[in-house]
């Protein structure tokens, strides 16, 4: 377990809708990391939140959107949904001030129907 | 921004025998080469790491070597088991976003 927790853990719905990811880092971690990982595909850097402000930005569409919050936890939204969404999202976290390793939660499963 | 590129995308290995995976980086001020194994379905977990200012790191079974100059660096498995068994993922950053070599699926077979 790396201390990193992700809800849901599955997650299916249709083309279109709107759905939110949630992700909780480790305890003491600042830096919050999200990757997509399409079927048989690498991992695709999104986006990159660290105290609640944005520091980097991947490959991230225009119809999704993250956000960090003072508690630290973060929320990946994915909008207008496409067949094309569905993916395993993983967040992961580190504090950068310790040590460069970035700890993955278990990731949700997007399934776009 | 950074990019890094894998080689090969897939390998098999008899038990026993050596893997070598290779990665190169395109952005000089990247400072940190961690490697990932990921096993089906499950998360990236880290197996071995290195840094810029060192050459080579080894940990057991499995080493790590960087060479700055020419911006690549490799993961050697040796006395490969079935369990090695796996997607392994190279990736560099310069502490800030990380960018992933798109994986290397290796087989051992018994």
């Amino acid at each position: 377990d790396s201390g990193v927790t992700q809800t849901p853990k599955h997650l299916i719905t249709a083309t279109g809708q709107r759905v939110t990811l949630r992700c909780s880092p480790r305890s003491g971690d600042l830096s919050v990391y999200w990757y997509q990982q399409s079927l048989d595909q690498g991992l695709q850097f999104l986006i990159q939140y660290y105290n609640g402000e944005e520091r980097a930005k991947g490959n991230i569409l225009e119809r999704f959107s993250a956000q960090q919050f003072p508690d630290l936890h973060s929320e990946l939204n994915l909008s207008s949904l496409e067949l094309g969404d569905s993916a395993l999202y993983f967040c992961a976290s580190n504090s950068a001030s310790v040590s460069n390793e970035q700890f993955f939660g278990p990731g949700t499963r997007l399934t776009v129907l | 921004g950074e990019n890094v590129e894998q080689h090969p995308s897939t390998l098999s290995v008899q038990e026993g025998d050596s893997a070598v995976i290779k990665c190169t980086y395109s952005d000089s001020a990247s400072n940190y080469f961690p490697w990932y194994k990921q096993e089906l379905g499950k998360r990236p977990q880290l197996i071995i790491d290195i840094r810029s200012n060192v050459g080579e790191k080894k940990d057991q079974r499995i080493a790590v070597t960087l060479n700055k100059t020419a911006k690549h660096f490799s993961l050697h498995i040796t006395e490969t088991q079935p369990e090695d068994s796996a997607v392994y993922f190279c990736a560099a950053t310069n502490n800030n976003d990380m960018r992933f070599g798109a994986g290397t699926r290796l087989t051992v077979k018994p």
